[in-house]
């Protein structure tokens, strides 16, 4: 079957760091995103991944490895506005995307 | 401001009632989406329209029924629902070729439904 796992929450302190995992296994691959989604709100892009490596975008950056299944997203200089549920996908060989459930995050002053 | 619209954005209907959800995309795109999302639960693809036509049905219960007139709009008709699909309905869109869905998504902000 199709598995997207990331954590269920994550608590981190403002001005800090946080990284969150994601592992997958799907039928094929064609590219891993990243959204944020705050409460109540849609979910939003942040990142696109489809080779191996880390790709920076300001204060965020998503990091991907296929052989071993694996992202993720890290968070720097964490501001309170960070405080949201980030979505991990993972588009499979039939161009689906499968979605994990979410990790929230929660920032702490 | 995602450029995709959704009404209502709230709905509470009993079980025997019948309602449409209605979704709108102002970005020109040329595929369009139903999500079910249910609390710490991965979002559910339901519906997939690209280029006007269904491209995937993801065994959703016949009590969930789409519609897609054009390529701007898409709506969910919904009759004699369950307490179980409450649940926050996501519409999405995005540019695509081949009825490939691996372009960026772009969701709408969500109708939060209550089925009593």
């Amino acid at each position: 079957g199709q598995n997207i796992d990331q954590p269920t929450e994550m608590t981190a302190t403002e001005g800090a760091i946080v990284q969150i995992n994601c592992t997958y296994q799907t039928s094929g691959f064609n590219g891993l995103f990243w959204y944020q989604q705050h409460a109540g709100e849609a979910p939003t892009f942040l990142s696109y991944n489809v080779l191996d490596g880390l790709e920076e975008k300001g204060r965020f950056s998503s990091f991907l490895s296929r052989s071993k299944g694996y992202s993720y997203l890290l968070l720097k200089e964490l501001q309170m506005k960070d405080s949201a549920s980030y979505l991990c996908a993972v588009g499979d060989s039939n161009y689906q995307l499968i979605w994990g459930a979410g990790t929230k995050l929660i920032i702490k002053p | 401001e995602t450029g995709v619209t959704q009404t209502p954005r709230h709905l509470v209907m009993g079980m025997t009632n019948k309602k449409s959800l209605k979704c709108e995309q102002h970005l020109g795109h040329n595929a369009m989406y139903w999500y079910k999302q249910s609390a710490k639960k991965p979002l559910e693809l339901m519906f997939v329209y690209s280029l006007e036509e269904r491209v995937e049905n993801n065994s959703v219960p016949s009590r969930f029924s789409p519609e897609c007139p054009n390529s701007s709009h898409l709506f969910l008709h919904l009759h004699t629902l369950q307490p179980e699909d409450s649940a926050l309905y996501l519409c999405a869109s995005s540019q695509d070729s081949s009825g490939r869905t691996y372009n960026e998504q772009f969701f709408g902000p969500g109708t939060r439904l209550t089925v009593l």
